[in-house]
């Protein structure tokens, strides 16, 4: 069965310190990958996604994240973390051999200390 | 339309009822999803439509759920007999699925509250 974990449910960080948050997928195809965010009352918003070619992705707001097909994740980075980036943070993978079906992981909610 | 449109935005119903939750997809996107979000915690899948094939309802939880997407665009959410355990945001998405899988967009959700 597909699934995509997303192993920290909260995670507290710095202004200023760099994030990564991890997500893992269990397929055996190549699968489409995606990070939504979630602020605080407001809707999902796609902050980049991977489908093929070079697997360091850049998204908006200054976040980045590697495709490593070896370990199976699509790891979600930003350098410098800003209070605005307090929201929650979910993965996402489609697969087509699936039918196209969008999964998504359980969040990481973020926490920005100042 | 220029983005997922879900209405109500806000609907509270009193246990027992059944309530019908609308999505109106980006117009030409072939998949809409349902999902449902409880507080503090993450999203649910419900049910999956692409194009003309069976709709994927793997993952509604109960009977009591159903949903239909007429004519290609707009679907609905229905839920029989509410109970308190169904309070939640219900978001709607839709995404153009052609050679691969693209983003899915989503709508701002119907938050239901069962009383």
């Amino acid at each position: 069965a597909q699934s995509v974990t997303q192993p920290d449910i909260h995670i507290t960080v710095s202004e200023g310190a760099s994030l990564e948050l991890r997500c893992n997928y269990s397929y055996g195809a190549t699968p489409y990958l995606f990070w939504y965010v979630q602020s605080p009352g407001q809707g999902l918003q796609l902050l980049l996604k991977y489908f093929s070619g070079d697997t360091l992705v850049q998204g908006i707001k200054g976040f980045e994240a590697e495709f490593k097909r070896s370990q199976s994740s699509f790891n979600l980075r930003k350098p410098s973390v800003h209070w605005s980036d307090a929201a929650e943070y979910f993965c996402a993978v489609g697969v087509r051999e699936y039918g196209n079906k969008l999964v998504f992981g359980a969040g990481t909610i973020l926490r920005v200390k100042s | 339309g220029a983005g997922v449109s879900q209405s109500p935005s806000n609907k509270v119903t009193e246990k027992g009822k059944d309530v019908e939750l609308r999505c109106d997809p980006i117009s030409g996107h072939t998949a809409l999803y349902w999902y449902r979000q409880s507080l503090g915690q993450g999203l649910e899948f419900l049910i999956y439509f692409q194009g003309n094939s069976a709709p994927d309802k793997s993952g509604l939880p109960s009977d009591r759920f159903s949903a239909e997407r007429t004519g290609g665009s707009v679907s609905t959410l229905t839920i029989q007999r509410t109970q308190q355990e169904d309070s939640a945001v219900y978001l709607c998405a839709s995404s153009l699925v052609g050679v691969g899988v693209t983003e899915a967009f989503f709508g701002q959700g119907t938050r239901l509250t069962v009383v």
